[in-house]
């Protein structure tokens, strides 16, 4: 069935260095990639977001790659921080028919000081 | 705050208990969501709403199960006859339909249910 999932289940990096969390997807019909943020004890919160026309967006530190041809999906954390420590999924959604989120089972970031 | 807001935070029931969770979108967010998570899992999605009408339910929503919006404003989900599988985090979402592709869902805390 359609699935979202993740290479790694655990990342971590020195800080300051940069990050690069991977998602492979199996649904080619999406019509956008999204990344969420979840911290420990809280709800996901929205990251950065990209169509699926578009291979590459940037947001403030951060970068999201698409590639089609690979149903790959990555999130680029510029200069990470402890503050970005985080479960990080990725998630897709179409514009039409179903309007929920379908997400992966996470990637957890650890920064290290 | 402004947030999303849920309630109880926390709530341990006996199996075969019936349980109520509540959920308070942003105000004028239109649409809302119930996703159900797991430890290690990202979340699954339960049901939504676009105002009061309840457009979809997942098949992981089974007859224990039951969500309303009444007014299109706060929700509830209730689960009846617990069983120890119920045990996850129940999250609401909310999201304003008509701007943009609603990618950016706002969710609330959650509420943590144990089933014992």
């Amino acid at each position: 069935g359609e699935s979202v999932g993740l290479h790694l289940p655990t990342l971590s990096v020195q800080e300051g260095d940069n990050s690069i969390i991977n998602c492979a997807y199996s649904n080619s019909a999406s019509d956008y990639f999204i990344w969420y943020k979840q911290e420990s004890g809280k709800g996901p919160q929205f990251i950065i977001d990209i169509r699926s026309n578009m291979d590459k967006r940037q947001g403030q530190r951060v970068t999201v790659l698409l590639n089609k041809t690979v149903k790959h999906l990555s999130l680029q954390i510029a200069a990470t921080q402890p503050g970005d420590s985080a479960v990080y999924f990725c998630a897709e959604k179409k514009d039409t028919g179903r309007r929920a989120l379908t997400f992966g089972s996470g990637t957890r970031l650890q920064v290290q000081p | 705050d402004t947030g999303v807001s849920q309630d109880p935070r926390h709530k341990i029931t006996k199996r075969g208990q019936n349980v109520t969770f509540r959920c308070d979108p942003i105000s004028e967010h239109n649409r809302l969501y119930w996703y159900r998570q797991t430890l290690g899992q990202g979340p699954e999605f339960l049901t939504y709403f676009q105002n009061e009408a309840q457009l979809e339910k997942s098949r992981l929503l089974s007859d224990r199960f039951s969500a309303e919006r009444p007014k299109g404003s706060f929700s509830t989900l209730e689960i009846q006859r617990t069983e120890q599988g119920d045990s996850a985090m129940y999250l609401c979402a909310s999201s304003l339909a008509g701007r943009g592709p609603d990618t950016e869902a706002f969710f609330g805390q959650g509420t943590r249910l144990t089933v014992v």
